[in-house]
């Protein structure tokens, strides 16, 4: 059974460091991982998604890395800013077999003080 | 317009009641799902569908049922409320044929049962 966990499960940061948030899961045969971002008593808004065959996705100030092997994902923030101040989510889709299912880790949550 | 749309946003209901939550697409995606989330626990599935006429049980799928009737509409119910089903609700699609295109989510519904 696939796991996933999110350390740190809290952190906060001033304005502009850097950072990173760490995800990591059991089974390495997954077809992609996906990070969101969740605001308190809101939805989910997908940031990255990395297909299982590429090492890295960058939008913006945001970069996600993947070590399939390794059961291993990061997602570094540049400059963080308050605004950035959120639950971030990884999740993992296994490789397509009876379904397409994600499993979530927990999340970090995020303060970024001003 | 949101991609996925859930209603209602917020709701309150008394143990035993039946209580029906929404969600409706545009997307076009095949699959939809219904998770619930959890303090400490993250997000567990409840429900999937592949189309139509496949509905799949998740791992918590024990209180609830599903209808789907339509590609663009899957609803949850509760047949009768419980304390312990308060938990913030989302719904979610995915196009597997698509394989950059990740999971959807809707905004959620925060469910209270006293």
């Amino acid at each position: 059974k696939q796991e996933v966990t999110q350390i740190p499960a809290a952190l906060s940061v001033p304005e502009g460091e850097n950072l990173v948030l760490n995800c990591s899961f059991t089974d390495s045969a997954i077809y992609n991982l996906q990070w969101f971002r969740q605001d308190p008593g809101k939805g989910l808004t997908s940031l990255l998604l990395i297909q299982s065959s590429q090492r890295e996705q960058t939008s913006g100030r945001l970069n996600a890395s993947l070590d399939k092997s390794s059961g291993r994902s990061t997602l570094y923030i540049a400059a963080s800013q308050p605004g950035d101040s959120a639950t971030y989510l990884c999740a993992v889709r296994p490789v397509e077999t009876s379904g397409s299912r994600l499993t979530f880790g927990e999340g970090t949550q995020l303060t970024v003080n001003p | 317009d949101a991609d996925v749309t859930q209603t209602p946003r917020n709701r309150i209901t008394k143990t035993g009641k039946r209580i029906m939550l929404e969600c409706s697409q545009t997307k076009g995606h095949d699959r939809m799902y219904w998770y619930r989330q959890d303090p400490g626990l993250g997000l567990r599935l409840i429900y999937y569908s592949f189309d139509v006429k496949d509905i799949n049980k998740g791992e918590i799928s024990d209180g609830y049922s599903v209808s789907r009737q339509a590609q663009a509409k899957f609803s949850l119910s509760l047949e009768s409320a419980i304390p312990n089903q308060t938990a913030l609700y989302f719904c979610a699609t995915s196009d597997p044929g698509t394989p950059t295109n990740g999971y959807t989510f809707g905004s959620g519904t925060r469910l209270t049962v006293v």
